[in-house]
């Protein structure tokens, strides 16, 4: 599975958007970029995940560039809930190939 | 989203005992399912994957005799942690994916975790 390169940490304003990038250089064309969450002491959740075009969902959005080699994972209206350690992850497709990997992700603290 | 339940949350244990961890999919059947560990501030490391009907597979600096996987239902992995020693103390987790939907891109679920503490 690709790398993928993450900031260690970010903080974001309760209320405001919270835009957490990922860098996946080496990424293949049958790889997805999925994204996870870990709140503190908790099991990690799923959030999104997408291949090429832009995903959104009731969580978040997820934009990814035309050479996909970047993602952005986007929280529109962040509540202080929201912090935790995200995960990119980038993932094989196919048989065989549903282990995912987890680099250090980035700690998102939202501030009140 | 599909649920995935770990048992028990906690447990403290004494040094030389075993444990028994329970992970299982409550609505939906799980062929294969794994096993992470979590030390403090560090991310999820895989140590096995577990397979309905079948052996483990263990990753590498994983000892097998020590971490007992059995996955005996499509519903139920359980990780049993034998003559735990406090360097076991850990956070771990469990996930699945739906047996189902494997063809497609589908996410992976995980449980809560169990923090064990070795004594």
């Amino acid at each position: 599975d690709a790398k993928t390169t993450q900031p260690p940490s970010m903080d974001c304003a309760e209320g405001r958007a919270a835009n957490l990038p990922c860098n996946h250089s080496t990424i293949s064309g049958n790889e997805y970029v999925y994204w996870y969450r870990q709140i503190h002491s908790q099991g990690p959740q799923y959030i999104i995940h997408g291949l090429k075009n832009n995903e959104t969902n009731e969580m978040a959005s997820l934009i990814i560039t035309e050479d996909r080699k970047s993602s952005t994972l986007i929280l529109p209206h962040a509540t202080l809930r929201d912090t935790a350690v995200y995960y990119c992850i980038v993932r094989l497709t196919g048989a065989g190939s549903y282990q995912l990997t987890f680099g250090k992700g980035t700690k998102l603290s939202v501030i009140p | 989203g599909a649920v995935v339940s770990q048992h028990p949350s906690r447990v403290i244990c004494k040094s030389g005992t075993s444990v028994k961890i329970e992970c299982r999919s409550l609505d939906f059947q799980a062929t294969t399912m794994f096993w992470y560990r979590q030390f403090p501030k560090q991310s999820l490391m895989l140590m096995a994957t577990s397979n309905e009907g079948s052996k483990a597979t263990y990753e590498q600096g994983v000892e097998k005799d020590k971490f007992l996987i059995n996955h005996a239902s499509l519903t139920l992995s359980t990780l049993t942690v034998t003559s735990a020693h406090p360097e076991d103390s850990s956070f771990y987790i469990c996930s699945a994916r739906d047996s189902i939907r494997l063809r497609g891109n589908t996410e992976a679920f995980f449980g809560q975790g169990t923090r064990l503490t070795v004594v």
